[in-house]
């Protein structure tokens, strides 16, 4: 089945506290990003790739670091949590110029 | 980059009754234009898109139509269903922007 896989769904966290949100998708598509969604704003893209070992920021990559080591998986790193993180992260994928595929979502709470 | 609005934010009605979500984007150089729905703990499913070169494109219960000239583009749904209910959110594919969402509500 096709399809964008997130890990974890759920996760609960301390400020400063290192962690890795994986994201992989099934479908050999070279495009991937991250968005995280917050009440009132809609998606905001924090980081995308247009193909392998190519990175580029989004609109609010402050905080998060990510890497496009092999096409299928774009971990999302955030490598001292602050509260203000505390969103729903979604993973997506698609061809360039086509639809975007999107995993199920992580709800992150960094207390 | 590009920058796009979407309204209302919220829309209530009844079942039966049409429901319409307009957004208008700032490059003119966006060509592709999708619609997601999101229910609620799920992620975004694409439900319909349409192309620079076309302007008004249906399925079923659901059309779009672009004006490119005007840089706007909207989403009618038909007859509408509770199972409608759901935030829909538009697209531009320049810097894949999203509009900011329309939380629709359709009361039986």
């Amino acid at each position: 089945e096709a399809q964008v896989t997130q890990n974890p769904r759920y996760l609960i966290t301390v400020t400063g506290k290192k962690l890795t949100v994986t994201c992989s998708q099934n479908m050999n598509h070279e495009y991937m990003s991250w968005y995280r969604q917050d009440p009132g704003l809609g998606l905001r893209q924090i980081y995308y790739s247009m193909n392998v070992e190519v990175t580029d920021k989004g609109d609010v990559p402050e905080g998060y670091k990510v890497s496009r080591k092999e096409k299928r998986n774009f971990p999302l790193i955030l490598e001292s949590p602050s509260p203000n993180q505390t969103s729903l992260y979604f993973c997506a994928s698609s061809l360039i110029g086509g639809q975007q595929f999107f995993g199920p979502g992580t709800r992150l709470t960094v207390l | 980059g590009e920058n796009v609005e979407q309204h209302p934010s919220t829309l209530s009605v009844q079942e039966g009754d049409s429901a319409v979500i307009k957004c208008t984007y700032s490059d003119s150089a966006s060509n592709y234009f999708p619609w997601y729905k999101q229910e609620l703990g799920k992620g975004p499913q694409l439900i319909i898109d349409i192309r620079s070169n076309v302007g008004e494109k249906k399925d079923q219960r659901i059309a779009v139509t672009l004006n490119k000239t005007a840089k706007h583009f909207s989403l009618h749904i038909t007859e509408t269903q509770p199972e409608d209910s759901a935030v829909y959110f538009c697209a531009a594919d320049n810097d894949m922007r999203f509009g900011a969402g329309t939380r629709l509500t359709v009361k039986p």
